[in-house]
């Protein structure tokens, strides 16, 4: 099956320092990409959308300055928590979608297994 | 806009009993209807999913029918085990190619006890 992989699994910085996630489809090209945030017992929210080779498209109310997202080739996103504070200590996932070339298809995606970061 | 709406937890059961999740879904169109399961300390993997009215996903000893004429997508398991215990995810995707991403539950927790 599809795999995702997330890069690194914990990370744990000052405040103040930037942080990069990297999300990377190991096994088939994602045109597109995803960054979630988890809340502890919460859902997933979507941050914004990474398409290859153009910027990415940031929900409402996430601040693209603050969480840059680059995606630089068709397995590769990554995401940058610049100058993190405490308040952005979360578990942020990506997911990678699967487009099966068929008409209709489903479009699954594949999500890798999160990065939990704290800032201290 | 798409939604989905989740019943919530947390839900516990005894091992070996039956497990209905229900979840339901507003949106345009004719969506993919998707179940997510996320252990402990571990990302979200997909259970079991379908893709049109009437398909019945299943995975694990877990199923679930598209229902678009309640718009329903209930996740049920004849007998649950401890190692089921984890957070279950209702979600959405629309099938038109487009830069939405899923659409997601609240999720339910679902604990299983010996």
């Amino acid at each position: 099956g599809a795999v995702v992989s997330q890069h690194p699994s914990r990370v744990i910085c000052k405040s103040g320092t930037s942080v990069k996630i990297e999300c990377r489809s190991l096994d088939f090209q994602a045109t597109t990409m995803f960054w979630y945030r988890q809340f502890p017992k919460q859902s997933l929210m979507l941050m914004a959308t990474s398409n290859e080779g153009s910027k990415a498209t940031y929900e409402q109310g996430v601040e693209k300055d603050k969480f840059l997202i680059n995606h630089a080739s068709l397995t590769l996103s990554t995401l940058t928590v610049t100058s993190a504070h405490p308040e952005d200590s979360s578990f942020y996932i990506c997911s990678a979608r699967f487009e099966n070339g068929v008409a209709g298809g489903s479009y699954e995606q594949y999500f890798g297994p999160g990065t939990r970061l704290t800032v201290t | 806009g798409d939604s989905v709406t989740q019943m919530e937890g947390p839900v516990t059961l005894s091992e070996e009993a039956f497990l209905t999740i229900n979840c339901t879904y507003t949106a345009t169109g004719y969506p993919s209807l998707f179940w997510y399961v996320q252990y402990p300390g571990e990302g979200l993997q997909l259970l079991l999913k379908a893709t049109k009215a009437d398909d019945k996903g299943s995975n694990k000893g877990f199923e679930a029918t598209y229902r678009k004429e309640t718009t329903s997508f209930h996740l049920e398991k004849g007998s649950v085990q401890v190692s089921d215990s984890a957070v279950y995810f209702c979600a959405l995707s629309r099938r038109t190619p487009g830069r939405r991403a899923l659409t997601f539950g609240s999720g339910t927790r679902l604990q299983v006890q010996p």
